[in-house]
């Protein structure tokens, strides 16, 4: 079968630095997608990842190792508003999108 | 810039009611097309997708259709609702398949 595994659920303190896992098991790879979802509204595009290495966009880093099949988010400075869900979600070879269920961030004060 | 319009932004329907959903996207030619479904606290379960109009793909059997009577617009439908229907709503389109996915607002359904 194919899945996502990402932690369901994490707390970190304000001005922190938080990594936020996400490894996969799927047929193929083309692609890695990190969103985030603020509750009660629609998941919002965050960072693509096809090959090895960082993605940096201001605050958020994205990391990929195809041969691990292993991801994760990096979220420094947090404030108050990037508590959120996190979605994973990748692209398996017949291009069709495999999510993960998602990471509850808490951000505490 | 595209945009991507879902409503009605809330619905509350009886057991036994028929549903429609409307999205539509604006500012882009031939999308790729998603409805998903959110349970609460959940992930998200792919529902139909659409390359081009009259395309449907159905990902789980169920008592939900959908349709794409014009390029740029996708409808999710249901003849009678199910308790279990309930949930978030929520239309998407890419370019291509291997480009990100961007979401309208969501319906949130409730089936009493």
């Amino acid at each position: 079968g194919q899945n996502i595994d990402q932690p369901t659920e994490m707390t970190a303190t304000e001005g922190a630095i938080v990594q936020i896992n996400c490894t996969y098991q799927t047929s193929g790879f083309n692609g890695l997608f990190w969103y985030q979802q603020h509750a009660g509204e629609a998941p919002t595009f965050l960072s693509y990842n096809v090959l090895d290495g960082l993605e940096e966009k201001g605050r958020f880093s994205s990391f990929l190792s195809r041969s691990k099949g292993y991801s994760y988010l990096l979220l420094k400075e947090l404030q108050m508003k990037d508590s959120a869900s996190y979605l994973c979600a990748v692209i398996n070879s017949n291009y069709q999108l495999i999510w993960g269920a998602g990471t509850k961030l808490i951000i505490k004060p | 810039s595209q945009t991507i319009h879902q409503w009605p932004a809330t619905l509350v329907q009886p057991v036994g009611s028929p549903l429609s959903l409307e999205c539509t996207v604006e500012g882009t030619s031939n999308p790729n097309l998603y409805w998903y479904r959110q349970a609460a606290g959940r992930g998200l379960q792919l529902l139909f997708y659409s390359v081009g109009i009259g395309q449907i793909s159905s990902e789980v059997p169920q008592n939900l259709s959908a349709s794409r009577p014009q390029d740029r617009q996708f409808i999710l439908s249901s003849k009678k609702l199910l308790l279990s229907d309930s949930g978030f709503y929520l239309c998407a389109w890419s370019v291509n398949p291997q480009n990100e996915q961007f979401f309208g607002p969501g319906t949130r359904l409730t089936v009493l």
